[in-house]
């Protein structure tokens, strides 16, 4: 089976950095994907990680170690808008659908 | 470029009926998976369309069916509605069959009620 396991919740203050971890049981998957989702809206896209190592996109960052089961998304710069959920999503391989993790809610204060 | 669109934005039905929803994929996207969100958790998979043909089920009961037209566009069936049916309802849309690294855009989702 497969297992993606996110901090619940997350507060952090306007302008700072937060970093939101996904520790994963799956045994080979294509990449890590992160998506943000606002209240009643739609998961939207941020970052993949189909390699070990950092990928950086504006103020957001997503890491990967596949030897160590772990990555991260790291958030720069903190706005009040960033105030969602956030989940990590992995293709198993010969798979067609993504498993999406348990969420993480972020809530970003004054 | 549009994206992806659903239909309808809510709904209430009653428990044992019967409901479709829609959606549209993103423009020049031949694949299009379905989503279930309950409420606090991560979306579940419930199946895979990709040139017509389902590619792909999750761990849903046959009363959860699809559809998909020559145009990509998607039809979600429920039969027998239950209470644990409320949730909200996800489609995906992207290219390659799922295959490999593709990346899926949601649409806004269907909020379904069953009373």
């Amino acid at each position: 089976g497969q297992s993606l396991e996110q901090p619940s919740e997350v507060t952090a203050v306007e302008g700072a950095i937060v970093q939101i971890n996904c520790t994963y049981q799956t045994s080979g998957f294509y990449g890590l994907s992160w998506y943000q989702q606002h209240d009643g809206g739609a998961p939207t896209f941020l970052s993949y990680n189909a390699l070990d190592g950092l990928e950086e996109t504006g103020r957001f960052s997503s890491f990967l170690s596949r030897s160590d089961s772990y990555g991260y998304l790291l958030l720069q710069e903190l706005q009040m808008k960033d105030s969602a959920s956030y989940f990590c999503a992995v293709k198993a391989a010969g798979a067609n659908n993504l498993f999406f993790g348990t969420g993480t809610r972020l809530t970003v204060i004054p | 470029e549009t994206g992806v669109t659903q239909s309808p934005t809510h709904l209430i039905k009653t428990r044992g009926q019967q409901v479709t929803l829609r959606c549209s994929s993103q423009s020049g996207h031949n694949t299009v998976s379905w989503y279930q969100q309950a409420l606090g958790q991560g979306p579940q998979f419930i199946f895979q369309y990709y040139r017509e043909e389902e590619n792909g089920r999750g761990n849903f009961p046959p009363r959860f069916s699809g559809l998909q037209f020559p145009n990509y566009s998607s039809e979600l069936n429920v039969n027998a509605l239950e209470l644990d049916d409320s949730a909200l309802y996800l489609c995906a849309s992207s290219t390659a069959g799922g295959r490999g690294t593709d990346t899926q855009y949601f649409g806004p989702g269907t909020r379904l009620t069953v009373l």
